[in-house]
């Protein structure tokens, strides 16, 4: 099974400022025959199902604000906030579908300071 | 709209078993692979089982392999998973969701307490 990783495990930031989530993968999720990275990042808010907002590690989902971004390839991830907003507030997960079994990481919180 | 509700949650004796149900709407639910994801009151997402979109193909992880069997009504637009001996650990909030790249549609979720 492909183990996925996050950290931190939780952050505060200020309103307006950058939060940044990483998120590293046991093996890669870099498919050589497409060259896409079978790597997505969730946003979950209390009571709440996860919401997608990136796929193929910097695919935008529709709708979603474009201060969300994602970076990286291969076994090494990052999410970012470019500026927080209050709405964001939330636990992030990474997942990879690369295997049958996709697994998610252990999920970031993101508090405001 | 697409839609996805979950039900036949609940509460059920340790060995006992449910039946959980998500009916979809609003796309066309045969051209889908569909899975099942949970997660315990206040933990992370763990990844249950998926079934490809004509039902041929199924897969489960390890830790519900042989207790668990997920299948689909397409004619119905319905998903299921059948859950036997049931133990405490398998309490949770089972999700179901569709699967495009990834899992880009979620249903609210059904709670199981798996509890004597």
């Amino acid at each position: 099974d492909i183990v996925m990783t996050q950290s931190p495990d939780s952050l505060a930031v200020s309103l307006g400022e950058r939060a940044t989530i990483n998120c590293k993968s046991s093996q890669s999720v870099l498919y050589s025959s497409n060259n896409k990275n079978y790597l997505a990042w969730y946003q979950q808010k209390p009571g709440q199902p996860p919401k997608l907002l990136i796929y193929w590690a910097s695919t935008r989902e529709s709708g979603v604000p474009d201060r969300f971004s994602g970076s990286g390839s291969g076994t090494d991830f990052t999410l970012t906030i470019s500026s927080l907003q209050a709405e964001d507030v939330a636990v992030y997960y990474c997942q990879q579908y690369y295997s049958t079994e996709f697994t998610f990481g252990p999920g970031t919180k993101v508090d405001i300071k | 709209e697409v839609q996805l509700v979950e039900s036949g949650g609940g509460l059920v004796q340790p060995g006992g078993s449910l039946r959980l149900s998500c009916a979809a709407s609003g796309f066309t639910f045969s051209s889908y692979w569909m899975h099942w994801v949970r997660q315990a009151p206040g933990k992370g997402l763990v990844w249950v089982s998926r079934i490809n979109s004509d039902g041929s193909s199924t897969s489960y992880a390890d830790s519900v392999k042989g207790r668990f069997t997920i299948s689909r009504d397409n004619a119905k637009n319905t998903l299921y998973l059948q859950m036997n001996s049931l133990r405490a650990e398998d309490t949770a909030v089972y999700y179901c969701a569709r699967k495009r790249a990834t899992f880009d549609y979620w249903g609210q979720g059904t709670l199981v307490t798996v509890s004597s």
